[in-house]
């Protein structure tokens, strides 16, 4: 089946640093997957950050980035410079638009970013 | 306005208890899903609906059944709690391929 892999179970960072958070994924059905990142900042629930469905193409979204590379089959997060207010948790996820359930999405396990000042 | 809500937020069961964990959506969206989340691992999806009056069994459905009697209101029943159902549980809408969350309900069975 589909799966998603983010290897960084927490990440910390200083404040105005840059911050990378990786992704790859693996879609059995479809070459190419829609593409998301969600955050879950605390006390609430999770909420879509940026998406990409064209391989290839960036997403962009309160200052971060990712790129939907099919070759590595990667979709890292990316920020130049983070903010205390970033700290969250980050999800990667994939929808395979061969599914037979509209929207069901893959997750990875997440990626808890702590931003300190 | 949160569009997805959940009650309750919290909850402590026992073992072996009837649970119920409500979800309601202002999203006038015609999908709906329960995942759960456990400490290190992503979300998974136990059931899902795609009208009232109408459930669907998602990747893990066992000890689990749900109930979508409006379009705007769907639940998730557990009728006999067992510690392995120790998670975050999500529920979310869904138009198309962006589903909109509500805030998690922590149930704890002891």
């Amino acid at each position: 089946g589909d799966s998603v892999t983010q290897t960084e179970g927490q990440v910390t960072v200083s404040e105005s640093k840059s911050l990378i958070i990786n992704c790859t994924y693996s879609a059995t059905s479809i070459a190419y997957p829609n593409l998301f990142w969600y955050v879950r900042y605390p006390g609430e629930g999770l909420q879509l950050l940026l998406k990409v469905i064209t391989a290839g193409q960036k997403g962009s979204s309160r200052g971060f980035e990712a790129t939907y590379n099919k070759e590595t089959t990667s979709f890292h997060l990316q920020k130049a410079s983070v903010q205390e207010s970033d700290s969250a948790v980050y999800y990667c996820a994939l929808s395979d638009r061969g599914t037979q359930v509209v929207g069901q999405l893959t997750f990875g396990s997440g990626t808890r970013l702590q931003v300190y000042a | 306005e949160a569009a997805v809500t959940q009650s309750p937020r919290s909850k402590v069961a026992v073992t072996g208890g009837k649970v119920t964990l409500s979800c309601h959506q202002t999203n006038n969206h015609d999908y709906m899903y329960w995942y759960r989340q456990d400490t290190g691992h992503g979300l998974r999806l136990i059931h899902y609906s795609y009208v009232a009056d109408s459930t669907e069994k998602g990747d893990i459905p066992d000890g689990y059944k749900a109930s979508r009697p409006s379009q705007e209101n769907f639940s998730l029943i557990l009728e006999l709690a067992s510690l392995s159902q120790t998670a975050v549980y999500f529920c979310a809408s869904s138009d198309s391929y962006e589903q909109y969350f509500g805030p998690g309900t922590r149930l704890t069975v002891l």
